[in-house]
């Protein structure tokens, strides 16, 4: 079961610019995270949001949580060649953690 | 780094051959899991742990069995590779069912030919 799905799929950018990431999941939740994935290596966590929380801020990083429509989105402000990678929501499902397909961010110089 | 190791990191194997995956922790984490990453899947659950000589499937288990008799190992084999089964394996451990975060090991590049 594939509980996130990030929107885009894809998405390039300029060094300096900020970068919007966004998840659907579809049945309720205990909280959501986000995790990224430089490329050959495993996942590194970033932020975990609650479901009675709207939203969280971890240095350059947003997340905001509308339960009401079963999103997240993660903003990455004043983004970096370094923030190139994917990233990927995942959601409780259980005693587990269900994955989406991530979206692949490029920072270009 | 959590402490987390997957071995071995690389490996080729042929179709129909028995392969064991292992995943050693250092954290004392209850929970242990395997998943698989593909091209457009993301990440997929195989199996899991919920402790010692507990597991139980995941989304993708046809054709995988897992073992844990100590808190710090969790074994993955295939039990006769196949080709299908070429992927990047990756071994996660939680301290929480879901509510904590999930540190995750380097992967294992698998080819099976």
């Amino acid at each position: 079961s594939q509980q996130g799905e990030e929107d885009p799929q894809a998405l390039s950018i300029q060094e300096g610019e900020n970068a919007t990431m966004n998840c659907s999941y579809k049945t309720s939740i205990n909280n959501l995270q986000w995790y990224r994935q430089n490329s050959g290596r495993g996942l590194v966590h970033l932020i975990l949001i609650r479901s009675n929380e709207r939203e969280k801020h971890s240095g350059r990083l947003r997340v905001t949580l509308d339960t009401s429509k079963k999103s997240s989105s993660l903003l990455i402000t004043a983004s970096r060649a370094a923030d190139t990678a994917s990233y990927f929501c995942a959601t409780d499902e259980g005693q587990n953690f269900v994955f989406g397909p991530g979206t692949r961010l490029s920072v270009l110089p | 780094d959590a402490g987390i190791t997957q071995s071995p990191r690389h490996k080729v194997t042929e179709t129909g051959t028995p392969v064991t995956l292992r995943c050693h922790q250092t954290e004392n984490h209850r929970y242990m899991y395997w998943y698989r990453q593909d091209p457009g899947h993301g990440l997929r659950l195989i199996h899991y742990s919920y402790g010692v000589k507990d597991t139980d499937k995941g989304e993708v288990s046809d054709g995988y069995s897992v073992s844990r008799s100590k808190t710090e190992d969790f074994l993955l084999t295939l039990e006769s590779a196949t080709s299908s089964q070429t992927s990047v394996y990756f071994c996660a451990i939680s301290a929480g069912q879901g509510i904590t975060e999930a540190f995750f090991g380097q992967g294992t590049r698998l080819t099976v030919v």
